[in-house]
């Protein structure tokens, strides 16, 4: 009963080093999702993943890069991190769309400082 | 394009009733969403309207839409401490793939 499986919780890194997000989810889903969170802003879209094997750009997908490695496992890649990529960082999956509500399950979030 | 706003901060006392409103601005949403965060969480899904409806009841949570004025508001009866946590309004837009929008969340704190 794991839903969506982020990790690290917490990562702190040096301006310019990389690393790579991970997050798998156990509910068959065929969407996935990588969104950022920042005070008072929400939640913006980084990157999305609508079926295995697809990937397309979210609202601020700029010094990030994604894989949908199978169906469960959706990645995000910084390759060089920056000060302005601190936030909170949530993978989700989805079920539904079109007609039907749209059910989101969120991981617990990797919160990441780049100093 | 499509954008959500709330207010960003509420305050009540436990026992009074907790009123977060949202607006939206796309009239095509087909559903409208409230979300919790409780701290160091994601979000989870707390209840959603389908637009056609104007109010759903679930318990001690009201939600009631107005579509005429892109109006929606998430009614806590009884606002226990265990309710304060951010709460977010978002809509998702039929053929429109995967856009789902959120809104920035407002942050409920119950005074004892």
């Amino acid at each position: 009963n794991a839903g969506v499986t982020q990790t690290p919780k917490f990562q702190v890194l040096k301006t310019g080093q990389s690393m790579t997000l991970q997050c798998a989810q156990d509910m068959n889903h065929n969407s996935m999702y990588w969104y950022r969170q920042d005070p008072g802003m929400g939640l913006r879209l980084i990157y999305y993943s609508a079926s295995e094997g697809t990937t397309d750009k979210g609202e601020v997908p700029n010094g990030y890069n994604v894989s949908r490695l199978n169906k469960r496992e959706f990645s995000l890649r910084l390759e060089s991190a920056a000060p302005s990529q601190t936030s909170v960082y949530f993978c989700a999956s989805s079920e539904g769309g079109g007609d039907r509500p749209m059910r989101y399950t969120f991981g617990s979030g990797t919160r990441l400082t780049v100093v | 394009g499509e954008d959500v706003e709330q207010s960003l901060f509420l305050s009540v006392r436990e026992g009074d009733s907790s009123v977060i409103n949202c607006t939206y601005t796309d009239s095509s949403s087909t559903y409208l969403y409230w979300y919790k965060q409780e701290p160091g969480a994601g979000l989870q899904l707390l209840t959603y309207i389908f637009s056609n409806m104007d109010m759903k009841q679930d318990q001690r949570l009201t939600v009631l839409l107005n579509k005429k004025d892109k109006h929606l508001s998430l009614r806590i009866a009884d606002t226990q401490t265990g309710d304060s946590a951010i709460y977010f309004c978002a809509e998702s837009i039929a053929g429109y793939g995967q856009n789902f929008v959120f809104g920035p969340g407002t942050r409920l704190s119950v005074l004892p």
